[in-house]
């Protein structure tokens, strides 16, 4: 069964600090997606990768950075995290039509 | 960019009706689009795909899409109390990469 595992699952964090969200899958998937969600907003995509080695940007970019060292993990890292970043993010792997999404991190930023 | 929207935000059925959910989206070169559903405290999980003008089937769920009037709806027949959760339309843009998701519609079935 396809499985995407998330760490933490729940953070908080202080405005300024460097946060980092891990995501781990054992799907052998080549994408690689991380949304966030807010309430009356849905999920919007911060960054996404198609392979080892590959980011690229979203729709909602700014303030995040994306890893991907390999096919199996993917980071999201807040260098200077915001209040505004508090939020509920979601990593998933797809094969190019179904997403798999895991569990979800809580982050709150104060 | 490709844009998604879903109406209605929230809808409120007896068990047992029909509950028609509606997601308009930007680009009619789109691939395939998804209805995803999603339970308090949990990741969504995907439901059903279509990619073809049409409807398409599976149990007690029907999608239908227009292209051409960049529409695609979702029927859930017989709807239950454990249908209740938000669901949300992805469009999986014409890269092949990118999927973008509407803002959702809450569905509650009420026993």
């Amino acid at each position: 069964e396809a499985a995407v595992t998330q760490s933490p699952r729940n953070k908080v964090a202080v405005t300024g600090g460097k946060v980092t969200l891990s995501c781990n899958q054992t799907n052998n998937h080549n994408n690689m997606y991380w949304y966030r969600q807010d309430t009356g907003h849905g999920l919007r995509l911060i960054h996404y990768s198609y392979g080892a080695g590959s980011t690229e940007k979203g729709d909602i970019p700014d303030g995040y950075k994306a890893s991907r060292p390999s096919q199996e993990n993917f980071s999201l890292i807040l260098e200077l995290a915001t209040p505004s970043q508090t939020s509920v993010y979601f990593c998933a792997s797809g094969d190019a039509e179904t997403l798999y999404f895991g569990s979800g991190t809580r982050l709150t930023v104060l | 960019q490709e844009k998604v929207q879903q109406s209605p935000e929230s809808l409120i059925v007896p068990e047992g009706a029909m509950s028609s959910l509606n997601c308009t989206f930007s680009n009619s070169a789109s691939q395939s689009i998804w209805w995803y559903q999603q339970h308090p405290g949990k990741g969504p999980e995907a439901l059903i795909s279509i990619f073809s003008n049409g409807n398409k089937k599976e149990g007690r769920l029907t999608v239908y899409l227009n292209r051409a009037s960049l529409h695609v709806s979702l029927h859930i027949r017989d709807s239950q109390p454990s249908d209740s959760a938000v669901y949300l339309c992805a469009v999986i843009g014409t890269g092949g990469y990118k999927v973008v998701f509407g803002s959702g519609t809450r569905l509650l079935v009420s026993p």
